[in-house]
């Protein structure tokens, strides 16, 4: 079935350091949203992108949809502990949705 | 705007027990999904709803698994029987239609000893 992978697993970052983490298919997505989901808590909705090359920005967030529709990212600029959590990648395609492997980040304060 | 409900919380059972969980989405959203989460992956979609009517079962082990929602608002999801491997938190999600964003439940973190 549709894979999502998601890179890196895990990351540890200095509290104020940048952060990325890259959702990838080997198929054409059709759309991309991203959740967040803290430590023993439920996947919370972030964002949804639908367009080729769409930029999305919230606060220090910045989401981007690759041109081909096959990639996505999510930077987080100048992280701080509050960020701490998974982040997973979801792909709506047709009536499925195919959430990503997830990046786990721990911020270091 | 109350969130979705899920019950039981927490779960403890036998193999080869039978256990139920119930979902009360959203007031209004007429999509309703079912996700089980291993430790340590991402939910992986079991069943979706759209009111009453199954949109995708396809991942769905049919063997021992079911769901319903018979008045197209809340559901339950059921295991009979219970295997080792189906320890993990299942997850209750609605949104107002398909595609649209998701509002998760609290989860039922299932241990099947």
């Amino acid at each position: 079935g549709q894979q999502v992978m998601q890179i890196p697993q895990y990351q540890h970052v200095q509290e104020g350091e940048d952060f990325t983490t890259y959702c990838n298919s080997s198929t054409t997505l059709s759309n991309i949203q991203w959740y967040k989901q803290r430590p023993g808590g439920h996947p919370v909705f972030l964002i949804q992108l639908v367009k080729s090359g769409e930029v999305k920005k919230q606060k220090r967030l910045t989401f981007q949809f690759g041109e081909a529709k096959k990639n996505s990212s999510l930077h987080i600029t100048a992280t701080q502990t509050t960020d701490v959590g998974t982040y997973f990648c979801a792909d709506n395609t047709g009536n499925q949705f195919y959430f990503g492997t997830g990046t786990s980040l721990t911020v270091i304060p | 705007e109350a969130g979705v409900a899920q019950s039981p919380r927490y779960k403890i059972i036998e193999k080869r027990q039978s256990v139920a969980f119930w979902c009360n989405p959203i007031s209004g959203h007429a999509t309703l999904y079912w996700y089980q989460q291993i430790l340590g992956q991402g939910p992986k979609l079991l069943i979706q709803f759209q009111n009453n009517g199954v949109v995708d079962d396809s991942q769905l082990p049919k063997d021992r698994f079911s769901a319903e929602r018979l008045k197209g608002v809340d559901s339950t999801l059921k295991i009979q029987p219970a295997k080792l491997e189906d320890s993990a938190v299942y997850l209750c999600a609605s949104s107002p239609r398909t595609g649209l964003k998701q509002f998760f439940g609290p989860g039922t973190r299932l241990t099947v000893l």
